[in-house]
């Protein structure tokens, strides 16, 4: 089952900032947040796993609410460079055999 | 830079026509994904080989068909091409077949089915 993501569209100014979420009716093992900019590859920013702490990267942090089967993505004093399109992936269970299924995605423009 | 290659990067073809794509992890990699994107169907898993094996299947057709070598490379076989397969196709590797395992994402190979 596709996780949710919302909101599905964020404009921002510069220095402003957001939170994207990704919502799941199964229950998580792990979350992956990856930022992809048009035409490229998806890059990685970070793993939330299951029962884990809070994950931080430059700016940009992450939470897993296990009961609410949650993760939600920080972006604090957006950067230009933060534009792009935000997809988490999901992992459902610890047996070491399943790809991510990804949301479709929240597209984050940043303006000056 | 991912440290994950993909060939070709482009690739332009006829309806009912076969492609390979390629796919070399990076160094160390032993777990291979295969993701297609497209508009109406997003980024959807196809595939999973952990070390020359099949590890897991997701959305793969029938008419597709992925195999990972000794040398851990990998290619995805697309066969009676429909235009519907036109997408950008991705290759992920990660160390082991773990998912608190990061997958690196290669630059894709975007193929258009005319």
């Amino acid at each position: 089952q596709q996780p949710v993501q919302s909101p599905q569209a964020v404009i921002l100014r510069e220095g402003e900032d957001a939170v994207i979420n990704c919502s799941s009716s199964k229950a998580l093992y792990s979350v992956h947040w990856y930022r992809q900019k048009h035409g490229e590859a998806p890059v990685f920013l970070m793993i939330l796993l299951k029962g884990g702490e809070q994950m931080r990267h430059e700016k940009i942090s992450a939470s897993f609410n296990e009961k609410k089967q949650q993760s939600s993505l920080y972006l604090t004093a957006s950067q230009l460079s933060y534009s792009g399109t935000y997809f988490c992936g999901t992992a459902y269970s610890g047996g070491g055999a399943d790809g991510l299924t990804f949301g479709k995605g929240t597209h984050l423009i940043i303006q000056p | 830079d991912s440290g994950v290659t993909q060939t070709p990067k482009h690739l332009i073809t006829a309806t009912g026509q076969r492609v390979t794509l390629r796919c070399s992890p990076r160094s160390g990699d032993l777990s291979v994904y295969w993701y297609q994107q497209s508009l109406d169907q997003g980024l959807q898993f196809l595939i999973q080989y952990y070390n020359g094996e099949e590890r897991a299947k997701g959305n793969i057709l029938e008419r597709f068909s992925a195999q990972q070598f000794p040398d851990l490379h990998s290619e995805l076989n697309l066969s009676s091409l429909e235009l519907g397969d036109s997408a950008l196709y991705f290759c992920a590797s990660s160390m082991n077949p773990s998912e608190t395992d990061t997958q690196y994402f290669g630059p894709g190979t975007r193929l258009t089915v005319l």
